[in-house]
């Protein structure tokens, strides 16, 4: 079954270093996501992109984060200065249909862990 | 304002009960309700989706139901196993909105 793969699984960064972190969606998905969950947390959303462009984004999602589909595959999440508060698990997720997308299934990655140390 | 409650203690249950979870929501009617499971350290996997004329959904051991009098969604595992032991999360798109949110999930562990 096609699934959602995010790289790396976990990223140690110091406080105010930029940090990229990957995702290849499902081939025939147009639809791409950003959540990230806090330890013990629930999961938030931050940006959803569709088109090549914003859709949707969160108050998280502050001048700090950007997204990009650099190709046909690959999306991608920036931080630009990463702060401690930043510390979460990140998730990819994409879907698929076209007809009431925001109610449609989402699938995820197993999310990168990253820590800013 | 509206909100996503679940149950919010962690349920603990014997292998081969049912386990029962609830997801309440406020102010609001969603037009969709989705439910989902987490294992620790992994992405939410997409379970089952339920809509606001349907009473209730299956899928093998796991029944969702919909009730927009009360706005709450059950959730319940039958014959429960070991492996369903996971944090179960509820979603949907609150009014006004364009992105799914989740409640904080609830955890079930099932003792052998």
């Amino acid at each position: 079954e096609p699934e959602v793969t995010q790289t790396p699984s976990h990223q140690v960064t110091q406080m105010g270093q930029e940090v990229i972190l990957r995702c290849v969606p499902i081939s025939n998905h147009l639809y791409f996501y950003w959540y990230r969950q806090i330890l013990g947390q629930k999961v938030e959303f931050l940006v959803s992109f569709y088109n090549n462009e914003i859709s949707e984004k969160s108050e998280i999602f502050d001048d700090q984060f950007s997204v990009e589909r650099p190709d046909g595959s690959n999306f991608t999440l920036k931080i630009r200065s990463t702060k401690l508060e930043d510390s979460a698990m990140y998730f990819c997720a994409s879907s698929e249909y076209l007809r009431e997308t925001y109610n449609s299934p989402l699938h995820f990655g197993n999310g990168t862990r990253l820590t800013v140390t | 304002s509206q909100k996503i409650e679940q149950n919010s203690e962690a349920l603990n249950i014997q292998e081969g009960k049912t386990a029962t979870l609830t997801c309440n929501y406020t102010n609001y009617s969603p037009a969709y309700l989705q439910w989902y499971r987490q294992d620790p350290g992994r992405g939410p996997v997409f379970l089952l989706l339920i809509r606001e004329n349907e009473k209730e959904k299956r899928k093998e051991r796991l029944k969702v139901t919909f009730d927009t009098t009360l706005k709450q969604s059950l959730f319940h595992i039958t014959a429960s196993q070991p492996a369903d032991s996971a944090t179960y999360l509820c979603a949907l798109v609150l009014p006004n909105d364009y992105k799914l949110s989740f409640g904080a999930g609830t955890t079930v562990t099932v003792r052998a």
